[in-house]
């Protein structure tokens, strides 16, 4: 198992600026993912964080608004930058301990209110 | 505490009956597939999950369905509990790919 911390909890931010979401696993993991659940939704992947690669982004998302750091193996970073009130949602952390064989875990997850 | 999902499915039980819960999934490929357990202010938690060379796993009180035929995955909770009261996923993994989640049921479980 793993066990997932993200950093903030939650925050209210102006619209047109950004911030950075921290994602610690308590272990080292090959595969991290940014998820998005906007209110009263799913989960939609955002993308997919690898060490020692850029990160790999789903359609919908680019690396400009989202962009991701990937620096080591139990470490990564979601920026949303120039935010607008459309970027309100949960933002979840995700890691995959054997590619997608097994369950993934996942952080409590960031609330993000932009006004 | 925060409500994940105002405007998801919901399924009312009375405490103490069973709940089954219904998914449709997308891709017929997929081949392994999970349910998950959101509560209020959490990140999505592990139930149970089966394999596609499965048709039915079963846990402590949870049980899940698989039909590849129709592509449709259930889980039931047997002697529902105030507890088990949140919103539910399922998801589905086409070999070593990303999961991709249902839309989410919310369980309200009545007194």
């Amino acid at each position: 198992s793993a066990v997932i911390s993200q950093k903030p909890s939650r925050d209210i931010c102006q619209r047109g600026t950004s911030l950075t979401i921290q994602c610690q696993v308590d272990s080292q993991v090959t595969m991290m993912f940014w998820y998005r659940q906007q209110p009263g939704q799913s989960l939609t992947l955002i993308a997919t964080a690898n060490q020692g690669s850029e990160a790999t982004y789903e359609s919908g998302f680019v690396i400009d608004k989202f962009p991701i750091s990937r620096p080591n193996l139990t470490f990564s970073t979601l920026t949303v930058s120039n935010m607008s009130p459309e970027d309100s949602s949960i933002y979840l952390c995700s890691v995959d301990m054997t590619g997608g064989n097994t369950e993934a875990f996942f952080g409590q997850g960031t609330r993000l209110t932009v006004v | 505490g925060e409500s994940v999902g105002l405007h998801l499915p919901t399924l009312s039980v009375q405490e103490g009956d069973n709940s089954i819960i219904n998914c449709a999934y997308s891709n017929s490929a997929s081949d392994y597939f999970i349910w998950y357990k959101q509560e209020s202010g959490k990140g999505p938690q592990f139930i149970i999950d089966i394999r596609s060379n499965m048709d039915k796993r079963q846990g402590q009180r949870v049980t899940v369905l698989l039909n590849k035929t129709v592509k449709h995955l259930s889980l039931q909770i047997a002697a529902t509990q105030p507890g088990d009261s949140a919103v539910y996923f399922c998801a589905e993994n086409n070999y070593g790919q990303n999961f991709v989640f249902g839309p989410g049921t919310r369980l309200s479980v009545l007194p």
